[in-house]
């Protein structure tokens, strides 16, 4: 099966703002949830938060709740996840991982390659 | 907060039986999942609902959750699997959490 096809590596200042996305090819994107998941500089994953395409509704993980924003474009089977005003501490590589099963039970049977995030004056 | 306890590393030799551990309060209510990550390339799923394979990962790895604890084990362990492991489960408050992740070396 195809990967989710993210988008290209980025290299930011401080305070500036970046949206990254996450394309499926497949055709069935609304059935299925989306997650974004952190990696920073060798460290483990960790879920930033989870965004059903067929009605948008978004669950954020406690640390990352007012700090990214997650959405869908359904028109063209794209997540993304924005933030308004980078740190140098986003700096990482972001995954976009598509659910199986439903909230409680889920698990990622789908992932992208990963979107570096550099950011750094 | 709800955390998944991993063992940071485990060494194994090759055709052994590699277990690795993922820890958790009743965590044996909750269904886990296990995600293999080599160096420079995505997780990839090798077990979910606690013992199910997708189709395409080996045999060789198999899971269980019989409490507070799920295991990975990979029996007769190849060297190919030398990865970072990650276990996976939910919250109460349906976050997903990750557990830090066990570097698995082959020996």
């Amino acid at each position: 099966e195809v990967q989710l096809v993210q988008s290209g590596a980025e290299v930011k200042k401080p305070g500036e703002s970046l949206k990254i996305s996450c394309h499926d090819p497949g055709y069935r994107f609304a059935t299925h949830w989306i997650a974004w998941v952190r990696q920073l500089p060798g460290k483990g994953l960790e879920s930033m938060g989870i965004i059903d395409p067929s009605d948008s509704d978004t669950r954020y993980g406690p640390s990352f709740e007012g700090q990214v924003t997650i959405s869908v474009d359904t028109s063209i089977n794209t997540a993304y996840l924005q933030w308004r005003s980078l740190k140098v501490s986003d700096t990482a590589m972001y995954y976009c991982a598509r659910m199986k099963e439903k909230m409680g039970n889920g698990y990622f049977d789908l992932w992208g390659r990963g979107t570096l995030v550099t950011v750094s004056s | 907060s709800y955390e998944l306890t991993q063992p940071p590393s485990v060494s194994v030799s090759p055709r052994q039986t590699a277990t690795i551990t993922c820890s958790g309060d009743t965590l044996g209510d909750k269904y886990t999942s296990w995600y293999q990550q080599k160096p420079g390339q995505s997780p990839v799923l090798v077990i979910y609902q606690d013992n199910q394979r997708p189709s395409g990962i080996p045999e060789r790895f198999s899971g269980s959750n019989p409490g507070n604890t799920a295991t990975l084990t990979i029996s007769g362990t190849q060297p190919e699997d030398e990865a970072d492991y990650y276990c996976q489960a939910w919250d109460s408050t349906s976050h997903v959490l990750f557990g830090g992740g066990t570097r698995l070396t082959v020996l």
